[in-house]
């Protein structure tokens, strides 16, 4: 079945030390997502990529980078994860084609920061 | 710019029951419209999407929902809920235009009681 996979579904690191979180797809949709979602929270969108160019959002902190090697694959990196870094990471793709289509969910990666 | 406000954090109901989970929006463009499901320690799921044409929308596990354009609303609705409904709802929607850039409620934790 296509689908969204991510890898690993929990990762504990401490506070300060690097940490990839990884996502790949079936789909071959063009674009992809990371959002960050805490506890009781609406998904936070972090920044996404249409085909290789890469949207940041605003707000989201330079402790957090992305690389999108390929069309399958997209990865998120924090550099120095805090404490209140600790969240759910969820990667998601879309089709887009002239149309914002649905995004399809995989599902996610708690990180804990120790 | 667009916003999502769901009018209900909470929804308890008993089963059998019907129940409306309510979603406004606002937006300087057209855009599509979307509930996904998020089950705990999951991604989130597309339940339906509006992209155009009939107002009244059909989607998995018995939802729907009505797009009313003069009220800027998308309610979801379920004549008669189970257990298993049981989960966390985010109406979304996303601008007709340009890849990207969902903006998400904050959702709406319904809780079916036997």
């Amino acid at each position: 079945d296509a689908m969204v996979i991510q890898n690993p579904r929990y990762q504990v690191t401490q506070f300060g030390k690097p940490v990839t979180l990884s996502c790949s797809q079936t789909l071959n949709h063009n674009v992809m997502y990371w959002y960050q979602q805490k506890s009781s929270q609406a998904p936070k969108l972090l920044f996404h990529y249409y085909d290789k160019d890469f949207n940041n959002e605003a707000d989201t902190p330079d402790n957090f980078q992305s690389r999108r090697p390929n069309t399958s694959f997209c990865f998120l990196d924090i550099r120095s994860p805090g404490l209140g870094d600790a969240a759910m990471y969820l990667c998601a793709t879309s089709m887009y084609s002239g149309v914002n289509n649905e995004q399809f969910f995989g599902p996610g990666t708690r990180l804990t920061v120790l | 710019a667009q916003s999502v406000t769901q009018l209900d954090s909470q929804v308890p109901v008993f089963e059998e029951a019907p129940v409306e989970l309510r979603c406004n929006y606002s937006s300087s463009v057209s855009v599509y419209l979307f509930w996904y499901v998020q089950y705990p320690n999951q991604g989130l799921q597309l339940l339906l999407k509006y992209l155009s044409g009939s107002t009244l929308v059909k989607g998995i596990n018995g939802f729907e929902a009505e797009f009313n354009k003069s009220q800027t609303s998308f309610h979801l609705r379920k004549p008669s809920v189970h257990i298993s409904d049981t989960a966390e709802y985010f109406c979304a929607v996303s601008p007709n235009t340009n890849a990207g850039k969902s903006t998400f409620g904050d959702g709406t934790t319904l809780t079916v009681k036997p």
